[in-house]
This record gives C-alpha cells, structure tokens and sequence, in this order.
C-alpha cells in the first residue's frame, strides 16, 4: 500500500464548475499537508500548505484535512481553464522533511 | 529573483553509460530535494539534503544512484551504469528551513535511456 493514495483521473469539468481532489493517507504522524499544481513539462508548484486538521482558503482554492479519517481534499470554486493541469497532494512528518507525494490527478476544464 | 534551474534540461543517452544531473538552488536554501517523476506516476523521493547534516538517502532506489551537495549550494545526481527504467524526469527542489512543506521546484531534466 503506498503512503499516499490519488485518484490519477483524469478529471474533466466544465467551466464554472466545483472541483473536488481527494488523497489518502496511512501514516498518522504525517502533520504537513500540500498541494501542488504541476503544469505540462514545468516543475510543480504550491498552491496550498495546511497543518493539522482543519480547513484552508485561498481565493477559489479550500484545502482540508481531516486527521481521524486521514483524507485531504481540495476544491476548486468557479474553475478555469487556466485551472488544467496535475494536481498533486503530499504530506510531511512533524520531524523531519521528507516529502511523500501521491500520483497526481490531471484536471481539465473545459470552456 | 531567481529560481531553482536544473541542466540539462534533456538527456539522451545509451544503456550502461554514466549520466550527471545538475540543480542550483535558490540562493539561501539550506535544504534540497532529488525526485523523481515517471509517466503518470507522482514525485518519487530520492534524497534530501538540509545543512551540514548527513543527507536522507533512503529513497535512492539501488547504489548505482547518488547525489552530493558542495559548499551548501549546487547538486549534483549521478546515476551509473543507467538502465532503461531510469528513464523520467528528474526534479530537484529547494526549501528555507524555516518554511516546512514548502519547496520551490526546477523545471526538472528528462532522462531517456536507449
């Protein structure tokens, strides 16, 4: 079993529609949660970083967690197809900073 | 200000031979990260390196792969003998310490083996 579970998708939406991006996970000591947002041939880049349970806004973006069933979402308000791309959660433990990631799930939005 | 750059940016080459792969970081970053990405796959760990200290190796999946880091700054990952499932990207992230969770990613380098 890998440490970090993702749908890979893909995932296809229509503008305007709410994404949901779901991970789990199977190690409880994981306290770092991210997402990433990975564009085609360019490296990933943070989009969201949360501690701990709980939920996270930015802009269209809600990350959240939720420790006691170790699943981490993220939705996308009002997508865009600007929005395409692999969206990649991962997580880290509190004591070091060794990074797991999960599969990625390809998005496209569609216009 | 500038980012993290990886060179090359593509490599070719034969089953057997030995390649280098080249990252800068962003200047001031103790800690830097070795991935690795094959198709529809995510980012494999591979090493980690933070400071002085004696760098994570555990992700590095046979000892034909190592990594070094001089003077706190440029990374180098070298893979011997390569076989043709080393073929992927390689990135190669950096981090302030003082930012757990947060890595600042180059564009990586694609690695084909023949």
């Amino acid at each position: 079993q890998k440490e970090v579970e993702q749908d890979p998708g893909p995932l296809s939406v229509p503008e305007g529609a709410i994404v949901s991006l779901n991970c789990t996970y199977s190690n409880s000591a994981f306290q770092y949660f991210m997402w990433y947002r990975q564009y085609s041939r360019k490296g990933p880049e943070l989009l969201m970083y949360t501690y701990s349970s709980g939920n996270k806004e930015d802009g269209r973006f809600t990350a959240q967690v939720d420790k006691s069933s170790k699943y981490i979402s993220l939705f996308i308000r009002d997508s865009q197809p600007s929005d395409s791309a692999t969206y990649l959660c991962a997580t880290q433990g509190a004591g070091g900073f060794k990074t797991i990631f999960g599969a990625g799930t390809r998005l496209f939005v569609k216009a | 200000g500038a980012g993290v750059s990886q060179s090359p940016s593509n490599k070719v080459t034969e089953k057997g031979k030995d390649v280098e792969l080249r990252c800068d970081p962003i200047s001031g970053h103790t800690a830097l990260y070795w991935y690795r990405q094959s198709l529809g796959q995510g980012l494999e760990f591979l090493i980690y390196f933070q400071g002085n200290s004696a760098p994570d190796k555990s992700g590095l999946p046979s000892d034909r792969f190592s990594a070094e880091r001089t003077g706190g700054s440029v990374s180098t990952l070298t893979i011997q003998r390569t076989q043709q499932e080393d073929s992927a990207v390689y990135l190669c992230a950096s981090s302030s310490s003082g930012r757990v969770g947060e890595q600042f990613f180059g564009p990586g380098t694609r690695l084909t083996v023949l």
